[in-house]
């Protein structure tokens, strides 16, 4: 299947600070990507749709202006948490598809750990 | 109601049983159907598209019901390798001639097969 990176594969940094979270297809054009979190034992939760070149959609109740979504080309986007607290602490997953009929590939996921 | 519903187990099951999985999706409108399957700690994988024919991967048949709004996996002869949280993935919202349109997870059913 397709392939899809997902940089870094785990941080851990200081409340208050802010992480960037890299996406990429690395031999497909993604019109579409997609950002989740995951908490322990629990399925995933879809935070935000982006479509290249334009804002990203955020799901109600995800703070917009907390988790910076940029999906400047086809083949990147990323997810920079702002401000970091502990209860942000989760497993991110980002996700690619080239078009809106097809199945989506996902990068590997970035474990935050706020201390 | 939860857009994508999934009875979330665990299904223990021993080596060579068959086992079934099922779905309900709540949005008439959605387009296209997945099964993921999730290792612990990892990033969810496509297992296979659902087609509105049915079809058929090996061990792994998958049905849909667009009437009753319903997605089956149904796995055969299950290996240990099997073991894992099957996601009901459900494509919809598409949006006129947009390429938005978003993946919506169930919660997921784990999956035990022992030997």
């Amino acid at each position: 299947g397709a392939v899809v990176s997902q940089h870094p594969s785990w941080v851990i940094c200081k409340s208050g600070t802010s992480v960037k979270i890299e996406c990429r297809s690395l031999d497909f054009q993604a019109t579409t990507m997609f950002w989740y979190r995951q908490f322990p034992k629990q399925s995933l939760m879809l935070m935000a749709t982006s479509n290249e070149g334009s804002k990203a959609t955020y799901e109600q109740g995800v703070e917009k202006d907390k988790f910076l979504i940029n999906h400047a080309s086809l083949t990147l986007s990323t997810l920079t948490v702002t401000s970091a607290h502990p209860e942000d602490s989760s497993f991110y997953i980002c996700s690619a598809r080239a078009d809106r009929y097809t199945e989506a590939f996902f990068g590997q996921g970035t474990r935050l750990t706020v201390v | 109601r939860k857009e994508v519903e999934q009875d979330p187990g665990p299904f223990n099951v021993p080596e060579g049983a068959t086992v079934a999985f099922n779905c309900t999706y709540s949005n008439s409108a959605s387009q296209s159907f997945f099964w993921y399957r999730q290792d612990c700690r990892k990033e969810p994988k496509l297992l296979m598209s659902v087609y509105s024919s049915g079809n058929e991967d090996g061990r792994f048949t998958a049905q849909l019901n667009r009437a009753s709004q319903y997605i089956s996996l149904l796995i055969r002869d299950s290996k240990l390798s099997d073991s894992a949280t099957y996601l009901c993935v459900v494509n919809w919202g598409f949006s006129g001639g947009t390429s938005y349109g978003k993946l919506t997870f169930g919660q997921g059913t784990i999956l035990t097969v022992h030997p």
